[in-house]
């Protein structure tokens, strides 16, 4: 079945630092994807998407583009800040559109 | 512009027994999704409704069961309670019609179920 698969954390990184979390998939067809954010002690909310390959969604300075020949969909950030301390989870949407699967999520902390 | 709300926010439960949760969507929304979250794992999902119809189903036995209600919001039934039911319990709601692919969901807080 459908699924996607991310990079272990947690990660640290220093404030202004590159970001990339990894992620992959496996899907039939042509799935849409997504990026997730979960702030300390607020709830999920989306931080950006892409619904066909080559898409290249941002937000927030956020970028993660589409790649159907390496079945991924890598989240980067040029410049983290410290406010950029949250959990990312990497997610799909399966071609029928009903279907909407989790990664296991990634958690950031970046130290001033 | 009121969010998702969801009630209880904590739950004990013992093993066997049937749990409701209960989810209110955002205003304008009018299909509603489950997801059952495992401590440090990524949400699981459940079932979706759309118009008071299941739209979509996820890998959980039937005992995992729903309802939508004509003002759109919902509930999420357990039947016969077993350890591993116990996790955070989310709900997002969207609007546009079902499906995943171009409407953007919006989470609740979750209901955090303990089962004993």
């Amino acid at each position: 079945g459908d699924s996607v698969t991310q990079m272990e954390g947690p990660v640290t990184l220093s404030e202004e630092a590159f970001l990339t979390i990894n992620c992959t998939y496996t899907a039939t067809g042509y799935p849409s994807l997504f990026w997730y954010v979960q702030y300390p002690g607020e709830g999920l909310q989306l931080l950006l998407k892409a619904t066909k390959a080559d898409d290249k969604g941002s937000n927030k300075g956020f970028e993660a583009t589409y790649r159907k020949e390496t079945t991924s969909f890598h989240l980067e950030k040029g410049s983290v800040q410290v406010s950029d301390s949250a959990v990312y989870f990497c997610a799909l949407s399966d071609r029928t559109g009903n279907q909407f699967y989790f990664g296991t999520g990634t958690s950031l902390t970046v130290i001033p | 512009e009121t969010g998702v709300t969801q009630s209880p926010t904590h739950l004990i439960k013992t093993r066997g027994q049937q749990v409701t949760l209960r989810c209110s969507s955002q205003s304008g929304h009018n299909t509603v999704s489950w997801y059952q979250q495992a401590l440090g794992q990524g949400p699981q999902f459940i079932f979706q409704y759309y118009r008071e119809e299941e739209n979509g189903r996820g890998n959980f036995p039937p005992r995992f069961s729903g309802l939508q209600f004509p003002n759109y919001s919902s509930e999420l039934n357990v039947n016969a309670l077993e350890l591993d039911d116990s996790a955070l319990y989310l709900c997002a709601s969207s609007g546009g019609g079902g499906g995943f692919s171009y409407n953007e969901q919006f989470f609740g807080p979750g209901t955090r179920l303990t089962v004993l």
